[in-house]
């Protein structure tokens, strides 16, 4: 098992553009998360899901946009980037026992 | 709304010694609380894991226990070895979904 994955690892942005961040698991997930981690701040949610076609918001979700198409998939979009949204953004999937598991994570730089 | 503290923010050892890392929680109503190590740009290892009903969890020289009425977990770590070196992360569980609320972690040297 691959576990949780994320694609790209890092990217650079000019503001306004636009890019997908995806996420995809292979545990057969229902829940999956999305979170962005900033220096002094700790981990803070996004966006989360908790089954196939379903998304809602969490703490921080303004800027950003998900989609779950499948079950194994959960994608995060940034429709206009703003340096404000320079982070690290890591995706997890939620087991049975309730435990968070993390991708390796994606360094954006939005310049 | 829930907030997460760990203290302290950084700690330094000398190897083979014993430590207890803090974490604090201002909501008791949690699912679990879960600790995690991140090595620098790297993602989070899942170290333990505590359900609201468990008092403490042990997974090798880890020991990490639970007071969900005062709102505090520790985590102690027996005979400290250099790669031990990390950020540790606390988390809580609420509400309807298991969204994770997470402290600014501690983070831990271990000097030969």
């Amino acid at each position: 098992n691959a576990g949780v994955t994320q694609t790209p690892k890092f990217r650079v942005l000019k503001t306004g553009q636009s890019m997908t961040l995806l996420c995809a698991q292979d545990m057969n997930h229902e829940y999956m998360y999305w979170y962005r981690q900033d220096p002094g701040m700790g981990l803070r949610l996004i966006h989360y899901s908790v089954g196939e076609g379903t998304t809602a918001k969490g703490e921080v979700p303004d800027g950003y946009n998900v989609s779950r198409l499948k079950k194994q998939n959960f994608l995060l979009g940034l429709e206009s980037a703003a340096p404000s949204q320079t982070s690290v953004y890591f995706c997890a999937s939620k087991g049975t026992y309730n435990e968070q598991f993390f991708g390796p994570g994606t360094r954006l730089t939005v310049l | 709304k829930q907030e997460v503290t760990q203290i302290p923010a950084a700690l330094s050892v000398p190897e083979g010694e014993n430590l207890v890392l803090n974490c604090s929680f201002t909501d008791s109503a949690i699912y679990n609380l879960q600790w995690f190590r991140q090595d620098p740009g790297k993602g989070l290892t899942s170290l333990l894991l505590i359900q609201s009903s468990q008092r403490e969890q042990t997974s090798g020289r880890l020991n990490a226990s639970l007071d969900k009425s005062s709102g505090r977990s520790t985590l102690y770590i027996a005979a400290s070895q250099p790669g031990d070196s990390a950020t540790y992360l606390c988390a809580v569980s609420t509400g309807t979904a298991s969204k994770l609320t997470f402290g600014t972690g501690t983070r831990l040297q271990v000097t030969l």
